[in-house]
């Protein structure tokens, strides 16, 4: 079935420092692909969507500055979480869809655990 | 808004046991509905859908029927295994996005032997 790579799966940065997270879909080509954050005991919630070539629509509250989303390719979008602070702390997980129905299943990542000293 | 319910975990139980994960939702117009799993280790699965009112979703000997007049999507299997230990995610697609999923909160199940 259809795979998303997500890298790295932990990271550990200092504070004021910039982490790249990276999502590749390996089998299939990814038209849109979701950003989302999840913190202890919370829902998943989405951060941003992005479409292959253009820029990426942010949910309401979510600092497109501080959260840059590249979607460069139809197999990889990179999530950089610019100048972090412990704050940012949390797992972050791509989502991808290969296909243009909207209930068309979504792929997901496993995940990067973040933590911000 | 659009939003997920689901009940809260841990839920445990003893292999072969009945498991029923309540989900219901509030939603404009008409969303599709599903059930996500992320076992230990792993990314998030879909684990079964259904697309509109009294639909049944079924996979992995789960089901979940969707009921519009009790706005509920709720999850079951007749006898788990250990192997079903995961946690379980219900989510909807909200309409007049891009397919994005709004998701419950999540329910970690635990089966014993």
């Amino acid at each position: 079935g259809a795979v998303v790579s997500q890298h790295p799966s932990r990271v550990i940065c200092k504070s004021g420092t910039s982490v790249k997270i990276e999502c590749r879909s390996l089998d299939f080509q990814a038209t849109t692909m979701f950003w989302y954050r999840q913190f202890p005991k919370q829902s998943l919630m989405l951060m941003a969507t992005s479409n292959e070539g253009s820029k990426a629509t942010y949910e309401q509250g979510v600092e497109k500055d501080k959260f840059l989303i590249n979607h460069a390719s139809l197999t990889l979008s990179t999530l950089t979480v610019t100048s972090a602070h412990p704050e940012d702390s949390s797992f972050y997980i791509c989502s991808a869809r290969g296909g243009t129905v909207l209930d068309s299943p979504l792929h997901f990542g496993n995940g990067t655990r973040l933590t911000v000293t | 808004g659009n939003s997920v319910t689901q009940m809260e975990g841990p839920v445990t139980l003893s292999e072969e046991a009945f498991l029923t994960i309540n989900c219901t939702y509030t939603a404009t117009g008409y969303p599709s509905l599903f059930w996500y799993v992320q076992y230990p280790g792993e990314g998030l699965q879909l684990l079964l859908k259904a697309t509109k009112a009294d639909d049944k979703g079924s996979n992995k000997g789960f089901e979940a029927t969707y009921r519009k007049e009790t706005t509920s999507f709720h999850l079951e299997k007749g006898s788990v295994q250990v192997s079903d230990s995961a946690v379980y995610f219900c989510a909807l697609t909200r309409r007049g996005s891009q397919g994005n999923l709004i998701f419950g909160k999540g329910t970690k199940l635990s089966v014993k032997p």
